[in-house]
């Protein structure tokens, strides 16, 4: 079963846009980790979260942890063009010590 | 450092052939994980390495998948025979520890494989 579900599966955002990708986990999380990979690429790593509450930004990307909730969600304000692609969340969880699970991935189109 | 490096980066093959993806890690790094990638599965964990030894090949489909780690710089993922749904892009990655910050994973570009 799938233990990351990432919602929506994509999205379409007119340029300037702001946009949220949720991720939430069917387990306890020791971390959860955002990712980046744009087509025929590898993953490029963009944050990590590990506290309940935890916020990190690089960039226009902001990266919340709620606990409580066993969910993160990925905050890109002002999106344009280089913020296209697929964004995966993938977690450590207290069932898969040592074997990362990730989500299925969101696409990201930005539009002119 | 140049990241993980993997070759081939694309390889085309006929059903029945040996393939083999080759991986150099992160100097330093001590986890080494392969993953495969397809549409619809997604991203899936095959085998996992902590200095050279497999710890997890749990995810690895079938007795014709095969890994190997001889030393912390240099890793292969042989499949023998090959079928057509083995198609996909498989990714190597590694990582300093496993918790927390150190299991931040840092991926290489990918070997997409086609079977033909």
């Amino acid at each position: 079963s799938q233990e990351l579900e990432q919602s929506p599966q994509s999205l379409i955002v007119q340029e300037g846009k702001n946009l949220t990708i949720n991720c939430t986990s069917s387990k306890t999380l020791y971390g959860l980790y955002w990712y980046k990979q744009k087509y025929g690429e590898g993953l490029i790593f963009l944050m990590m979260l590990q506290k309940g509450g935890e916020e990190k930004s690089h960039e226009k990307i902001t990266a919340k942890l709620d606990e409580k909730k066993q969910q993160s969600s990925l905050h890109i304000t002002a999106s344009q063009p280089s913020h296209a692609g697929i964004y995966l969340c993938g977690a450590d969880t207290t069932d898969s010590w040592g074997k990362f699970q990730f989500g299925a991935g969101t696409q990201v189109v930005v539009t002119p | 450092d140049a990241g993980v490096i993997q070759s081939p980066r694309h390889e085309v093959t006929e059903m029945g052939q040996e393939v083999t993806l080759r991986c150099k890690p992160i100097s330093g790094h001590d986890y080494l994980f392969w993953y495969r990638q397809t549409m619809m599965r997604g991203l899936e964990l095959l085998i996992y390495f902590n200095n050279n030894v497999p710890i997890d090949d749990s995810g690895m489909p079938e007795d014709r998948f095969s890994a190997k780690m001889p030393n912390a710089s240099f890793s292969t993922l042989k499949i023998q025979p090959s079928e057509p749904r083995d198609s996909a892009v498989y990714f190597c990655a590694s990582s300093p520890g496993l918790a927390g910050p150190k299991n931040i994973q840092y991926f290489g570009a990918g070997t997409r494989l086609s079977v033909l």
